[in-house]
């Protein structure tokens, strides 16, 4: 069965400095990777996905993340962070043989301060 | 891409009673999917809403509890029954309008207070 690590629960950073959250799965078999941010009251928007391909992946909003499949990591940065930048991230996983389920971690709420 | 709306955006319910949440997507599409979303965690996959068939529930969840309806491709509702202050939670809809690409769009979120 796929699961999925989220190792810091929160992360706080100054405005304009660089940030990782950190994401780690576990999984049989070949998987997709996602992240997904979810600002104040709202729903679920995409940021990135790994499909296939290169290993580094640009995403909306400047964000980026690096599958490494030897150390079944998906970590997402951001070079410099703005006060916008304030949600909660989800990594998610879901494997090629069942795609449709979406395994989600437990998420990373980051806060930017001004 | 996919724009979904639900209704009610919150509600506060009384223990004992059910309330309907409805998913409507501006297009026609395949996959249809309920989560649940309890106070700060994570997404927790409730059941796929299958058009013209039963839902296909996830392990922990029931259709007595959580009845859920797919009458065409663009809209789903989904009962919470017998509500407990347990059931406080997000619910949300989710689709795949596109399976090719393997992208999940979401609702806003219906937010349940049971009391």
């Amino acid at each position: 069965a796929q699961s999925v690590t989220q190792l810091d629960s929160q992360v706080p950073v100054f405005e304009e400095a660089p940030v990782e959250l950190r994401c780690n799965y576990s999984s049989s078999v070949s998987v997709y990777l996602f992240w997904y941010v979810q600002y104040p009251n709202q729903g679920l928007q995409l940021l990135l996905k790994y499909l296939s391909g290169s290993t580094l992946v640009k995403g909306i909003n400047g964000f980026e993340a690096e599958f490494n499949k030897s150390q079944t990591s998906f970590h997402l940065r951001k070079p410099s962070v703005h006060i916008s930048d304030t949600a909660e991230y989800f990594c998610a996983v879901s494997e090629k043989t069942s795609y449709d389920k979406v395994i989600f971690g437990p998420g990373t709420s980051l806060s930017v301060i001004p | 891409s996919a724009v979904i709306s639900q209704k009610p955006s919150r509600d506060i319910c009384q223990r004992g009673t059910s309330l309907t949440i409805q998913c409507q997507v501006d297009s026609q599409v395949t996959m249809m999917f309920w989560y649940r979303q309890q106070p700060g965690q994570s997404l927790t996959l409730i059941a796929t809403a299958n058009q013209g068939s039963e839902a296909t529930y996830e392990s922990g969840f029931v259709i007595d509890k959580f009845p859920i309806s797919r009458p065409n491709l663009t809209f789903s509702t989904l009962t919470v029954s017998n509500m407990s202050p347990e059931d406080s939670s997000i619910y949300l809809c989710s689709v795949t309008p596109d399976r090719g690409l393997y992208e999940q769009y979401f609702g806003p979120g219906t937010r349940l207070t049971v009391t």
